[in-house]
Formats: structure tokens, sequence, C-alpha cells
């Protein structure tokens, strides 16, 4: 089976601008969960999504939002990017819910914000 | 509050066991994880152990759970240069199953 695949793997925006992110899961995979991470602050939780449906949320602003489409490929977006966004964006997939079975990850979007 | 505590860095020799080991709060914790991620790569699925076990044995790797302390451990055999990476444990709680994650332990291997 193919893994967890993430496009773009590179992206440079501007601050203000807004980005799209994609994951497409692993085949059968209903859960797809997302997380930032970056040197000083670590792994955090962005949000889950299972059957199209938000499951869990993290704690961060309403500038980022996804969504889980039929075929359960899911997108993230960011609004408004501050410098502070820059970050390895990690996209992971499972076949239950996540914390009810291990989740496999993509290799990552990295995002720097100039 | 919820926390996974780890400690940053561990230094071992290579063909040593290394053991990292992690401290979490949630006693009702269903299912804790072992990742790996090396550098420039996502996270790598290791093991997963649920609650109601103690131990469990994947090749290399040993895993041991100790529920009364809170402390969840990692064991690697024979430590090779291929093993120099980040280890995140995380554990799932609750009715929602919220996955908290530890900060990440970075292993670094001596030659």
């Amino acid at each position: 089976k193919a893994g967890v695949t993430q496009t773009p793997r590179y992206l440079i925006k501007t601050r203000g601008q807004q980005v799209t992110l994609s994951c497409s899961p692993i085949s059968g995979h209903r859960s797809v969960s997302w997380y930032q991470q970056t040197p000083g602050q670590g792994l955090q939780f962005l949000f889950e999504y299972f059957s199209e449906t938000q499951r869990n949320k993290g704690n961060f602003p309403g500038r980022f939002s996804g969504r889980q489409f039929s075929n359960s490929r899911s997108e993230m977006n960011v609004s408004t990017l501050e410098l502070g966004d820059s970050a390895l964006y990690l996209c992971a997939s499972s076949l239950g819910a996540a914390g009810t079975d291990g989740q496999y990850f993509g290799p990552g979007t990295r995002l720097t914000v100039t | 509050g919820e926390d996974v505590e780890q400690s940053l860095f561990l230094s071992v020799r290579e063909g040593d066991s290394s053991v990292i080991n992690c401290t979490y709060t949630d006693s009702s914790s269903t299912y804790l994880y072992w990742y790996k991620q090396e550098p420039g790569a996502g996270l790598q699925l290791l093991t997963y152990i649920f609650s109601n076990m103690d131990m469990k044995q994947d090749q290399r790797l040993t895993v041991l759970l100790n529920k009364k302390d809170k402390h969840l451990s990692l064991r690697i055999a024979d430590t090779q240069t291929g093993d120099s990476a980040i280890y995140f444990c995380a554990e799932s709680m609750g009715s929602n199953y919220q996955l908290i994650w530890g900060a990440g332990t970075k292993l670094i291997i001596k030659p």
C-alpha cells in the first residue's frame, strides 16, 4: 500500500497570505490528523478528522482550519499567515480514530513564512 | 493536568542498550505509543502497548509499562547508528482517545 502523501513538500509564503496543504491518507484509513512541528514548541496537535467530521481539535487560533473529503483526503488551510506559522506540518492517518490505533505519518510540508 | 514528560537527550555507545523513559499523568490512558523520527522525515510508529499489559517485545524493542508509577520505557537492544533519531512517546486518554505527546528524546549514538 502507498504511504501517506503530502503536497507540496516545501512552500514559501509571505506574511498575510493564505495557504492550503493537502494530505492523502493510506487507502482505507478513515482518520486524518494534522500536527505542527517547530523546534521551540515541539509537536503540536491541530485537529483530527474522521469520516469527514472534525473529531478532536487542538489549541490553535481560528486561522487554522481543515476539512476532509469523502475519499478521506484532507486539506488544511492557514489564513493571514504570520512569521510564527513557519513550521513542518505533518499529517497522519489511521484506520480507526486516532488514539485507538497507530498513526502513520507523511513526510510533512515545510512552510516558510517571510 | 495532561502532560507527558521525556528527557530531551540520551547518549549511548554503539552496541549497548538504550532505555528511553516517559512519564504520563492520566491513569485512565488506554494506549501508549512510541514513535521514531529521523532527520527530515515524518514520525514512524514503532510500537504501542495497551494499558492492561506490562510488557511488549518486538525484536530489539522492549516496552515496559508501570501503571502504578505512570512510567513507560522503550528499551532498544544492541543500539546501532541507524537508531539515531528522536523518540516520542504518546498516550491516548479520555472517552475521545485524545493523543497527548511528549517533547521527544534525541538518541545520540557514540562510536
